[in-house]
């Protein structure tokens, strides 16, 4: 079973209007830190945002709001007043820890290619 | 505070040939991460260190593929013999700690094209 479901393949979102983006996970750890990255067509890798399990509140940063509804496994990224330069692959992450590695571990989604449109 | 830093930013060889891509960690950071990007399988961690010694490297595909890291500040992954099919983007990732909380950043990457 996949850890990380991100199931919009890819998102079209008029600018300044407000996008969210899913992302459902697949653990049994109760510490576990969810993330999510951006990727413009540059190739880089951004961090954007984190939220941990035990986090009471919702994550905020700038523009970027994590929606994070425990009980459901999700943790949507909602990305307002969108920018043409928002426009890339964003990628949800989750930590969890990996009892046959010995440490924590990063798995990644397949990612949303996101496309705001003038 | 300068970021992750990956050389080359692109790298096309022949299939055989050596390849060595080359990375410096976020200053501080304790925790070193490998992953290779493709289409077909996404973002795949390859091996990572912590404070230089190597920790897990069960995502290293093939013994053609090889990673040292001779101090805090400076890491290399090999690979020997090229094949074309490791064409694909390789990014190195640097991280304070490996707790579920620790953000892990990452370089601009290395596209490695293998003809």
């Amino acid at each position: 079973a996949q850890k990380i479901t991100q199931t919009q393949p890819g998102m079209f979102v008029q600018e300044k209007e407000a996008v969210t983006l899913d992302c459902t996970y697949d653990t049994s750890d109760p510490s576990y830190g969810l993330f999510w990255y951006k990727q413009p067509s540059s190739g880089e890798m951004i961090f954007l945002i984190y939220q941990g399990s035990y986090d009471q509140q919702n994550a905020t940063e700038g523009r970027y709001s994590l929606n994070f509804q425990k009980a459901r496994k999700s943790a949507n990224l909602v990305i307002s007043a969108s920018q043409l330069g928002d426009s890339a692959m964003y990628f949800c992450a989750m930590r969890e820890y990996n009892s046959g590695a010995g440490s924590y571990q990063l798995t990644f989604g397949k990612g949303t290619k996101l496309s705001v449109i003038p | 505070d300068a970021g992750v830093i990956q050389s080359p930013r692109h790298e096309v060889t022949e299939m055989g040939q050596e390849v060595t891509l080359r990375c410096k960690p976020i200053s501080g950071h304790d925790y070193l991460f490998w992953y290779r990007q493709t289409m077909m399988r996404g973002l795949e961690l390859l091996i990572y260190f912590n404070n230089n010694v190597p920790i897990d490297d069960s995502g290293m595909p093939e013994d053609r593929f090889s990673a040292k890291m001779p101090n805090a500040s400076f890491s290399t992954l090999k690979i020997q013999p090229s094949e074309p099919r490791d064409s694909a983007v390789y990014f190195c990732a640097s991280s304070p700690g490996q707790g579920s909380t620790d953000t892990q950043y990452f370089g601009p990457g290395t596209r490695l094209t293998v003809l």
